[in-house]
């Protein structure tokens, strides 16, 4: 069990590029969700995979982003046309689909910074 | 829709003293909660979590929750406080509503630790 891995751990772009961040859950676990974080906030819902469904999406996520989680493995989250209120910690957990075991291990982030 | 309060944003105690961190929660359906810590620039750690049956919940690094229905409340203590404790920690909640799939967040409390 290496854990979840995010990669970037750092982005900073220019207002108006595209971003994509790379998201490695627990291999085992067939749930991964997305989440954001803003500086002094908890972190928000933003959408979930089983395997390589997606099953759920938040009002947060606009047409902007789009996730996905091909072959129910990795999963990516796209931001396109960046806007500076997209700065923002994104988190990616994983979990099995069981529901007594759906508790949610965190990747230690990509912090985006949007100039 | 369910909901986190978080009573202070920061608390600070001193070394060896009681920690208290308060969280109440809104939810029309039996919740399960979750306490997390985040280390500045990291992922999130869970803590504890209650699901169902004992309602006091034991958790990493002498941490205990206990649930009280009557109170929507799920404080979190800790006999003793160590340096090493001085994070962010957030509370959690997921319903039933949802498939107990997602989770919603507390705004946060700063625990500071003095020497």
């Amino acid at each position: 069990d290496t854990g979840v891995s995010q990669n970037p751990r750092h982005k900073i772009t220019k207002r108006g590029q595209n971003v994509t961040f790379r998201c490695d859950p627990i291999s085992e676990h067939n749930r991964l969700y997305w989440y954001r974080q803003t500086l002094g906030q908890g972190p928000e819902f933003l959408t979930y995979f089983q395997n390589e469904a997606q099953l759920e999406k938040s009002r947060l996520l606009s047409d902007r982003f789009s996730a996905e989680r091909p072959k129910g493995s990795f999963s990516t989250l796209e931001i396109q046309r960046t806007e500076q209120g997209d700065s923002a910690m994104y988190l990616c957990a994983s979990s099995y689909a069981y529901r007594n075991r759906r508790y949610h291990t965190f990747g230690s982030g990509t912090r985006l910074t949007v100039v | 829709a369910q909901s986190v309060t978080q009573l202070g944003s920061h608390v600070s105690v001193s070394e060896g003293a009681l920690v208290l961190l308060r969280c109440n929660y809104s939810s029309s359906v039996p919740p399960y909660l979750f306490w997390y810590v985040q280390y500045p620039n990291q992922g999130l750690q869970l803590l504890l979590k209650y699901t169902t049956g004992a309602t006091l919940v034991k958790g990493i690094n002498g941490f205990e929750a206990e649930f009280k229905k009557s109170e929507t409340s799920f404080h979190l203590t800790k006999p003793s406080a160590h340096m090493s404790d001085a994070a962010e920690y957030f509370c959690a909640v997921s319903v039933r509503n949802s498939g107990y799939s997602t989770l919603t967040f507390g705004k946060g409390t700063m625990l500071l630790v003095s020497p």
